[in-house]
């Protein structure tokens, strides 16, 4: 049983480039959760997608930001035009339900992207 | 001021010794309290799940939550050296609950 699965685990982007990072959540999943770890920060949570919708994109920067979750296929995180402040690790974390994850609390992550801009 | 407070240490303490770790937030509306631990370059895993007030035990760790003070703890008994790592707390209210806020990690190095 596979966990939530992120690609690449590490980009490297040049300035002004674009960055496209994909996640499958976990079998039976259809909640989905990115996170961003900025260095020596916790993580800043940024959208929640369910398939086809934005629920909650509230941590998502205004602009060159974006996510979606089609009906087939994995979840994207897209960077515009990357900027050196947009270097972190990012998260993406999968749950069956949009409350208390099946009375555990648990909230599944994957191994996280990690995106250096140069 | 942030919503969640966390001593990011380092921590380091003796293998065998007991570990305690510690969150103080300002939400009120905070219902779920999490503490997750995160590997170098990995991601996190939960550890301790609690809802509301109270204590939890599970093995060698205990959560506790402190609402009235707005705190929470964990301790880590009998501490390893592969309980090495950096230790999450986060929360949420319970109309948000996914949209974790995090602490910024404490990172523990326990000592053989």
């Amino acid at each position: 049983n596979a966990g939530v699965m992120q690609n690449p685990r590490h980009l490297v982007r040049r300035r002004g480039q674009e960055a496209r990072l994909r996640c499958s959540p976990m079998k039976g999943h259809s909640h989905v959760y990115w996170y961003r770890q900025l260095p020596e920060e916790g993580l800043k949570f940024m959208v929640y997608l369910q398939k086809e919708n934005i629920i909650d994109e509230s941590g998502m920067p205004k602009e060159r930001f974006s996510a979606e979750f089609p009906k087939e296929g994995p979840s994207i995180l897209r960077i515009q035009q990357v900027v050196r402040g947009d270097s972190a690790a990012y998260f993406c974390a999968s749950s069956p339900f949009s409350g208390q994850g099946a009375g555990t609390g648990e909230l599944f992550f994957g191994e996280g992207s990690r995106l250096t801009v140069l | 001021q942030k919503e969640v407070e966390q001593d990011p240490g380092p921590l380091s303490v003796p293998e065998g010794a007991i570990v305690s770790l510690n969150c103080t937030y300002s939400n009120s509306a905070f219902q779920y309290f999490m503490w997750y631990r995160q590997y170098s370059r990995k991601g996190p895993e939960l550890l301790m799940y609690t809802y509301s007030s109270g204590n939890k035990e599970d093995g060698r760790f205990t959560a506790q939550v402190d609402k009235s003070s707005k705190y929470i703890s964990l301790f880590i008994r009998d501490s390893q050296p592969s309980d090495s790592a950096t230790y999450l707390c986060a929360m949420s209210g319970a109309d948000s609950w996914g949209k974790f806020q995090f602490g910024a990690g404490t990172q523990v190095v326990v000592t053989p």
